[in-house]
């Protein structure tokens, strides 16, 4: 069976401090990746989205970074953090773009920058 | 633009007692709607989903609807426990291009003892 790992589940951040967030898929081949953030009282925002080994598409300008060293590994990262960088960070994963057979989501990763 | 709201913006009811929650959206071309579980701190985990060509879909105590001509969806809770309680997040696959899910905000639902 497919799972997806996400960690850590918290961190707690000075800002101007750089950013490793990752997640890994088993039991597949192949998948769509996605990281969303979601912030308090709002939906879930798309940040990047791969479908390969080093390709990353970002949905948003902002001031993170997105690597997929390997097929089922996807890394959500920043140079310097911002206190609008705080938020609920999820990967999850598809077997297509469009989620025609919807996303499985990781456990999530809470951020607060201080 | 594709846009899901949904309502209420939270609620509070009773252990043992019913609730429904509304999703309204506006995607287009319309591909399925599903609506997700997220407990607090986690990841959202799907309760159903359903296609244009369906009505009324089950999970347990857990009833989606689907009214595609008018692009809402309804989804009922009957005989709340305790665990109910979280966000229900109903999401919208369809529009143009790829990564077209568009997220509702979602409703955050207590069940009080």
């Amino acid at each position: 069976s497919q799972t997806i790992h996400q960690w850590p589940a918290t961190l707690v951040q000075p800002v101007g401090s750089p950013l490793s967030l990752e997640c890994t898929v088993e039991g597949t081949s192949n998948p769509n990746l996605y990281w969303y953030r979601q912030a308090a009282g709002r939906g879930l925002q798309l940040l990047f989205y791969s479908v390969g080994i080093g390709q990353i598409s970002s949905e948003v300008p902002q001031n993170l970074s997105a690597s997929r060293p390997q097929d089922r590994q996807f890394i959500l990262s920043s140079k310097k953090l911002l206190l609008s960088d705080s938020g609920f960070y999820l990967c999850a994963w598809s077997t297509d773009l469009r989620g025609v057979d919807g996303y499985t989501f990781g456990s999530g990763t809470r951020l607060t920058v201080v | 633009k594709n846009q899901v709201e949904q309502s209420p913006q939270s609620l509070i009811i009773l252990e043992g007692k019913n609730c429904t929650l509304q999703c309204n959206y506006t995607v287009s071309p319309f591909s399925n709607l599903r609506w997700y579980k997220q407990d607090t701190g986690r990841g959202p985990v799907s309760l159903t989903i359903m296609t244009f060509s369906e009505n009324t879909k089950s999970n347990g105590r857990y009833t989606a609807t689907l009214d595609a001509d008018t692009k809402q969806s309804s989804l009922h809770i009957t005989a709340s426990q305790l665990s109910d309680s979280a966000s229900y997040i109903c999401v919208v696959s369809g529009g143009s291009g790829y990564s077209t899910l568009t997220f509702g905000k979602g409703t955050m639902l207590l069940v009080s003892p």
